[in-house]
């Protein structure tokens, strides 16, 4: 069964620091790994996915993730945080043999940036 | 349309009254997806459609969860005799094609209150 752990509920930095939060995942054969960003009352926008390829992919408002296969991990980072980026964030994962079925969501983790 | 839309925003229900959600996903797209979300967790999966075809419901908790979408765009996820455990924010996505490496966009969700 796939499963995704986002194992930090919250994550605190102060804005221009960097930022990192963690997801680790589950999935028969290769992941599609994904990030989205929600904001209060609002939908969740997708921030960036790994597909194949080069381990780090860029995504928008300056974030990125890492792709670790040995580590089973995808944690999104961003170099310098900003106040704005304050949200809830979500790692999600597909496998490969399963083309066309839902994405599986970790818990959140919610990311505060202090001024 | 430019983005996915879900109506109403806000659903107020008496125990045992039947709702329905309506999704009209991006223009186009092949897949729409239901999720579930409750307060404090990140989206859980409860159907998916290509086109017309449900293709994967294993996520509908109950038979009184009811899921259509029957000319292959707008959905409506119908509840009947609402319990208050389905109290949450309901979640349509829908993505351009059937492949898994397609992300998937929001909408801004339906929040069921059931009283």
């Amino acid at each position: 069964a796939q499963s995704v752990a986002q194992p930090e509920d919250q994550v605190n930095v102060a804005e221009g620091n960097p930022l990192t939060v963690k997801c680790t995942y589950s999935v028969s054969g290769n992941p599609y790994l994904f990030w989205y960003v929600q904001y209060p009352n609002r939908g969740l926008q997708f921030l960036l996915k790994y597909i194949t390829g080069d381990n780090l992919v860029k995504g928008s408002y300056g974030f990125e993730a890492e792709f670790n296969k040995s580590q089973t991990s995808f944690h999104l980072k961003k170099p310098s945080a900003l106040v704005s980026d304050s949200a809830l964030y979500f790692c999600a994962v597909r496998g490969t043999n399963q083309a066309g079925t839902a994405l599986i969501f970790g818990k959140g983790t919610t990311l505060s940036v202090s001024s | 349309g430019a983005g996915v839309s879900q109506s109403p925003r806000y659903k107020v229900a008496k125990r045992g009254q039947d709702v329905a959600l309506r999704c009209d996903p991006i223009s186009g797209h092949v897949s729409l997806f239901w999720y579930q979300q409750a307060l404090g967790q990140g989206p859980e999966f409860l159907t998916y459609f290509q086109n017309e075809a449900q293709l994967d419901k294993s996520g509908l908790p109950s038979d009184r969860f009811f899921a259509e979408r029957p000319e292959g765009s707008v959905s409506t996820l119908k509840i009947q005799r609402t319990q208050q455990e389905d109290s949450a924010v309901y979640l349509c996505a829908s993505s351009l094609t059937g492949v898994g490496n397609t992300e998937a966009f929001f909408g801004q969700g339906t929040r069921l209150t059931v009283v």
